[in-house]
């Protein structure tokens, strides 16, 4: 167990709809990452935030947005779908400080798109 | 253009053998950090070991070392004495710079080990 929580694990819903995926980072973690991870286009970093505020961007569409809560816990919204958007969405955590800054991913919330 | 390479899709291992995945990674930063990550087929991602770019020594964390070749670029995990749990695919992954920022991934190497 990583300590990163996501909820939920398993999401269904249609072309169109609109959904918010939630992330609790590890105690003490100020940096939460977003992944999404497709066949497709296999683990692409898509936005982080630290201690509430966006630090960098990746490829996330303007469909997409994130925000970080004062409790540090994170929820990515994912609106007007399409199929393309069926992947499985990880989110992971890091100390600000130390060395390695390794990232813990939680067990990520499987999105399928019909 | 690509920032992590791992060329083998997948490999098989017979059961208490060695196994090494490829990676090889571009940057031009002279601060970077080399992960490797373990993704059982359950889903989960596994941190499994750290090699940073000043680091004299090859990192090795229980059965896993890293075998860190800094002029050709290549951050190579070892897996010794192969178990059946094994069995995942494993990603390399790199972080630029010196502080908590994003990791680029390897497309990863599927590893199936047999008893």
């Amino acid at each position: 167990d990583s300590g990163v929580t996501q909820t939920p694990k398993h999401l269904i819903t249609a072309t169109g709809q609109r959904v918010t995926l939630r992330c609790s980072p590890r105690s003490g973690d100020l940096s939460v990452y977003w992944y999404q991870q497709s066949l497709d286009q296999g683990l692409q970093f898509l936005i982080q935030y630290y201690n509430g505020e966006e630090r960098a961007k990746g490829n996330i569409l303007e469909r997409f947005s994130a925000q970080q809560f004062p409790d540090l816990h994170s929820e990515l919204n994912l609106s007007s779908l399409e199929l393309g958007d069926s992947a499985l969405y990880f989110c992971a955590s890091s100390l600000r400080t130390g060395i390695t800054h390794e990232q813990y991913f939680g067990p990520g919330t499987r999105l399928t798109v019909t | 253009a690509q920032k992590i390479t791992q060329t083998q899709p997948g490999m098989f291992v017979q059961e208490k053998e060695a196994v090494t995945l490829d990676c090889t990674y571009d940057t031009s930063d002279p601060s970077y950090g080399l992960f490797w990550y373990k993704q059982p087929s359950s889903g989960e991602m596994i941190f499994l070991i750290y090699q940073g770019s000043y680091d004299q020594q090859n990192a090795t964390e229980g059965r896993y070392s890293l075998n860190f070749q800094k002029a050709r670029k290549s951050a190579n995990l070892v897996i010794s004495a192969s178990q059946l749990g094994d069995s995942a695919m494993y990603f390399c992954a790199m972080r630029e710079g010196q502080g908590d920022y994003k990791l680029s991934f390897g497309a990863g190497t599927t590893v199936t080990v047999r008893a």
